[in-house]
């Protein structure tokens, strides 16, 4: 089955940076690849995602790339804030069921 | 549209008793996927349900089942409790049509098992 890796597993960035975290997937038939941010004691929600036809995606300050040949994907967080602390989990799905593989999270702290 | 709901939002069982967890989704959505997170083991996938049969199983024991209504509500029940079923139990729900794999999760069920 498909088994993702996400590092790294903490990551410490002054407010205003940027913050970039890289998961790698095994499954070359996955297809569609969504970040989810949960902050602590909450829902994780769902970011940004994107598909295996498209290299990259962005949304305001969060950005998404797909190398699919190299089964990796990464999410860029540019001009980081407080309030993006949280943990973040990549994953990994294959075809049109909805059965995500996650990465075991990235916890992000942004400081002052 | 409102969101996922679950309940109850807090269990407290002990080890042997069977608890069954509910998840209400998104209007119009027709999946709804199970998750179990614990610090240990991360997100780790249950099942899913879409129109009323269970479509996908992840690598849990038979302990551990659900079902789907007509209506797309999912139950999921675990039997004889173990410690280590101690979790957060998410649901999470999608429209699941062509191409649509966006999936949307509830608040969560905090199971204690003592």
């Amino acid at each position: 089955g498909e088994n993702v890796e996400q590092h790294p597993s903490t990551l410490s960035v002054q407010e205003g940076d940027s913050a970039v975290i890289k998961c790698t997937y095994s499954d070359s038939a996955s297809n569609y690849f969504p970040w989810y941010k949960q902050e602590l004691g909450k829902r994780p929600q769902l970011i940004i995602d994107i598909r295996s036809n498209v290299g990259e995606k962005k949304d305001q300050r969060i950005a998404v790339t797909l190398n699919k040949t190299a089964k990796h994907f990464s999410l860029h967080i540019t001009e980081t804030q407080p309030e993006d602390s949280a943990v973040y989990f990549c994953a990994a799905n294959t075809g049109t069921a909805s059965k995500l593989t996650f990465g075991t999270g990235t916890r992000l702290q942004v400081t002052l | 549209k409102a969101g996922v709901t679950q309940t109850p939002r807090y269990l407290i069982k002990t080890r042997g008793q069977q608890v069954t967890l509910s998840c209400s989704p998104i209007s119009g959505h027709r999946s709804v996927s199970w998750y179990q997170q614990t610090p240990g083991q991360g997100l780790q996938f249950l099942f899913e349900y879409f129109s009323e049969t269970q479509r996908n199983k992840g690598n849990f024991p038979g302990r551990f089942s659900g079902r789907q209504f007509s209506n797309s509500r999912s139950e999921m029940n675990v039997s004889t409790l173990e410690l280590g079923d101690s979790a957060l139990y998410l649901c999470a729900s999608s429209f699941a049509g062509q191409g649509y794999n966006e999936q949307f999760f509830g608040p969560g069920t905090r199971l204690t098992v003592l």
